[in-house]
This record gives structure tokens, sequence and C-alpha cells, in this order.
């Protein structure tokens, strides 16, 4: 079992570029996380899918960030433009059961 | 509304020393608790758990927690720590019944010292 995939590991942009972070999640986890780390507001749930479908995506802080799972082994999460606040660790998960999530090893995104 | 608080946001400590990092909770409803681990540049990895029964839990690499309810805490603890657990440690509750929305608290740095 490889676990939750995340890339790329670092992502370096400039201001007002696309940026999309991938994951792939554990196979025969039937939920899948997306979540934010930074220093000031520790780790914030964004998005969370169920099958594939987005279930709850009230932690989404604005319109230009958009997350998407086209099928159970993939999951984008895409900021459009991005902006220097954005700059954080993005971290994956995924949970099969109520044992507890397995998190990627995130995406470090700084944006300049 | 959930919310969990790490008091420590750093605790040195000598190798072979024992542990224990401090986590409150307050919730309106009843909970699941958990604490993570984060090692530099990786993801959280699960320590241990708390869904139900016995109040003293036990994790993986030595560690320990007990659930408190009327002190609302799940404090952590190990008798004797390594160079290897230095790592960021986070407390986590979720509603009970609810495993798709965690709230963390705001991590304890262990520094282990030789």
């Amino acid at each position: 079992d490889a676990g939750v995939i995340q890339s790329p590991r670092h992502e370096v942009t400039e201001m007002g570029q696309e940026v999309t972070l991938r994951c792939k999640p554990i196979s025969g986890h039937d939920y899948l996380f997306w979540y934010r780390q930074t220093m000031m507001r520790g780790l914030e749930l964004l998005i969370y899918f169920n099958n594939n479908v987005p279930i709850d995506d009230s932690g989404m802080p604005e319109d230009r960030f958009s997350a998407k799972m086209p099928n159970a082994s993939f999951s984008t999460l895409k900021i459009q433009p991005s902006e220097p606040r954005d700059s954080a660790v993005y971290f994956c998960a995924s949970r099969a059961d109520r044992v507890g999530y397995t998190f990627g090893s995130g995406t470090r995104l700084t944006v300049v | 509304a959930q919310s969990v608080t790490q008091l420590d946001s750093q605790v040195p400590v000598f190798e072979e020393a024992p542990v224990e990092l401090r986590c409150n909770y307050s919730s309106s409803v009843s909970v699941y608790l958990f604490w993570y681990v984060q090692y530099p540049n990786q993801g959280l990895q699960l320590l241990l758990k708390y869904l139900s029964g016995s109040t003293l839990v036990k994790g993986i690499n030595g560690f320990e927690a007990e659930f408190n309810k009327s002190q609302t805490s799940f404090h952590l603890r190990k008798p004797s720590v390594h160079i290897s657990d230095t790592a960021e440690y986070f407390c986590a509750v979720s509603e009970r019944g609810n495993f798709n929305k965690f709230y963390f608290g705001s991590g304890t740095k262990l520094n282990v010292k030789p």
C-alpha cells in the first residue's frame, strides 16, 4: 500500500497564477479530505468527498478555490488566481472507516 | 461547535524522561478523541484514539492517553521518551457519529534532547 500520494511536494508560483494540487487516495477509501495547514490557523478542513461527490465545502476560503474528484483514485485542488496568503501546506487524506484518516505528505505551496 | 486547546506550544524534555502533552476540548455533544503525530515534512499519523470503553487508551510507540470526561481532557503521556519522538503532536476531536469533521488543536512541538 503506497499510502495517500500527493503531488507536487513543493510548488512555488507567482501571484495571479493558477495552481493545481493533486491527490491519489488509498484504493478502497471512499472518503477524501483536503486540509490546509498554516502557522496562524493550524489545520483547517477545506472540503471532503464521499464516493467522489463533494459533501461539505464550507471550509473553502473563497471562490478562487475549487476541488474536484473525477474518479475514486484522483482528486485536485485548484487555486485560481493564487495570492501570497494562500501559501501553506495542503494535505490530502483518505478514510475507509471510522478508524481514522491516512494523510499524504502534503504539498508546500509558496505564492510570491 | 467543538474546539480543542493545546496549551503548550513547545515542550522540551530530556531523553528517557517522562512527558505529558495536554489537551482540553469543549463540546456540547459527545465526542471522539484522537492524537496525531507529525514528523518534519510528513503528513499526520494516527497515534491513538478514544471512541468508547476504557478511558485509558494505548497507542503506538509507547504512548497512551486518558480520557477525563469531567475535566474534558485527553492528555497524552509517555513514561520514557526517545530522540525519535521529536515531532509535533496534534489533539483532535470529532462529533460522536461523525468522523468527517475533525477539529484539530494548534499542536505541541515535542523536542527531545540527549
